[in-house]
């Protein structure tokens, strides 16, 4: 089955403490992403990868890195989450037409 | 700057009704526009996609439209069930594999 896999789903921290939210496509699919979605501003994408060793930044990348060692692994990297990072997160893999989204991860910043 | 917006926010209806959820957008250069769905817990799910030379997309019992020139899509529900109840998002693409989002209109049908 197709599927993009995140971990965790739910996850509470403080602020600075190092995190990293895994993705995991089974597609082969090229192109991932991740974004962040917050009440009255939808979803926002944070970073974008075109292939391996490929990134670049979306709209929102302040305080979020990203690495793409393998195809079908997408971490998000947060060095020092602080309480503005406090959102749920989605990750995404895209080739061409189809889009499959991850199921989120809620992320809490105190 | 692309920006989409969804009106309304929200939307409460019995079921059995014919709905229309709207969305705008200030650019016209799009590649395409989509419809997705979202269900509390899980990811987003494609509804319809809409390529910038078509004018409409149809699937069971939703139908999405495309305006360009006036920057406008809607998503009609025929016949509303409370398994429709979910947050509906639109978004365009101004090129392949980038999506902008609007903010969602949050849909409940109740019995």
């Amino acid at each position: 089955e197709a599927q993009v896999t995140q971990n965790p789903r739910y996850l509470i921290t403080v602020t600075g403490k190092k995190l990293t939210v895994t993705c995991s496509q089974n597609m082969n699919h090229e192109y991932m992403s991740w974004y962040r979605q917050d009440p009255g501003l939808g979803l926002r994408q944070i970073y974008y990868s075109m292939n391996v060793e490929v990134t670049d930044k979306g709209d929102v990348p302040e305080g979020y890195k990203v690495s793409r060692k393998e195809k079908r692994n997408f971490p998000l990297i947060l060095e020092s989450p602080s309480p503005n990072q406090t959102s749920l997160y989605f990750c995404a893999s895209i080739s061409g037409r189809r889009e499959f989204f991850g199921p989120g991860t809620r992320l809490t910043v105190l | 700057k692309q920006e989409v917006t969804q009106i309304p926010a929200a939307l409460s209806v019995p079921e059995g009704e014919n709905l229309v959820l709207n969305c705008s957008f200030t650019d016209s250069a799009i590649y395409n526009l989509q419809w997705f769905r979202q269900d509390p817990g899980k990811g987003l799910t494609s509804l319809l996609l809409i390529q910038s030379s078509q004018r409409e997309q149809t699937s069971g019992r939703l139908n999405a439209s495309l305006d360009k020139s006036s920057g406008r899509s809607t998503l009609y529900i025929a016949a509303s069930q409370p398994g429709d109840s979910a947050t509906y998002l639109c978004a365009v693409s101004p090129y392949t594999d980038k999506l902008i989002f609007g903010t969602g209109t949050r849909l409940q049908v109740f019995p």
